[in-house]
């Protein structure tokens, strides 16, 4: 039974660039949640995705954005890249929203951005 | 937006001793508390959660209790060994209107062998 997968594993991106980094979750899971998890810190909540619709964004610029697609894998897009947003993005899949059944949050390997 | 806090950062304890980790939250709507253990250069792993409407959950060597009024949860580690050292994170969550998980500063948890 394959897990939650990401791609790339890794990437390194020029200040100013823009990068897209791709999830696909757990067969059967609808729910879709990004965190961005910085060197020595817990990951921090982007953004999550249930059934193609945005449910929940986190504190983070415009310049982050995301979107679900029909088969329920999801893009993170970041523009106009700094160098702070070096970090591990981590993609979490789960059957349903939090607060009812099937909202447990199962990870990904996650993918390594390097902004030089 | 919710404040989490876990105590200590860093744990040290002989392998066979239990472990306890602490984590304070802010939000009284939160009504969903896993804990996850990551190790280095890996995924968080979900490791025990329990809900608002529960105490106490245990799995094995693992254990999570509630306490709701005081807002705050607790990880119980008994007979520990060297493979649960690791960071662990503490990530309230999921009450009405609030679909992330708000995760901890992590605690760095030693086995000595």
């Amino acid at each position: 039974d394959a897990g939650v997968t990401q791609s790339p594993t890794h990437l390194i991106k020029t200040r100013g660039q823009h990068v897209t980094l791709r999830c696909s979750p757990i067969s059967g899971h609808k729910s879709v949640s990004w965190y961005q998890q910085v060197l020595g810190q817990g990951p921090q909540f982007i953004f999550q995705y249930y059934e193609k619709e945005e449910r929940g964004r986190g504190n983070f610029p415009d310049r982050f954005s995301a979107r679900q697609f029909p088969n329920y894998s999801s893009e993170l897009n970041v523009n106009a890249l700094l160098l702070g947003d070096s970090a591990l993005y981590l993609c979490a899949s789960s059957l349903a929203l939090a607060g009812g059944p099937g909202h447990e949050q199962y990870f990904g390997p996650g993918t390594r951005l390097t902004v030089t | 937006g919710e404040n989490v806090e876990q105590h200590p950062s860093t744990l040290s304890v002989q392998e066979g001793d239990s472990a306890v980790i602490k984590c304070t939250y802010s939000d009284s709507a939160s009504n969903y508390f896993p804990w996850y253990k990551q190790e280095l250069g890996k995924r968080p792993q979900l490791i025990i959660d329990i809900r608002s409407n529960v105490g106490e959950k245990k799995d094995q060597r693992i254990a999570v209790t509630l306490n709701k009024t005081a807002k705050h949860f607790s990880l119980h580690i008994t007979e520990t060994q060297p493979e649960d050292s690791a960071v662990y994170f503490c990530a309230p969550g999921g009450g009405f209107g609030n679909e992330k998980l708000t995760f901890g500063t992590g605690t760095r948890l030693t086995i000595i062998p």
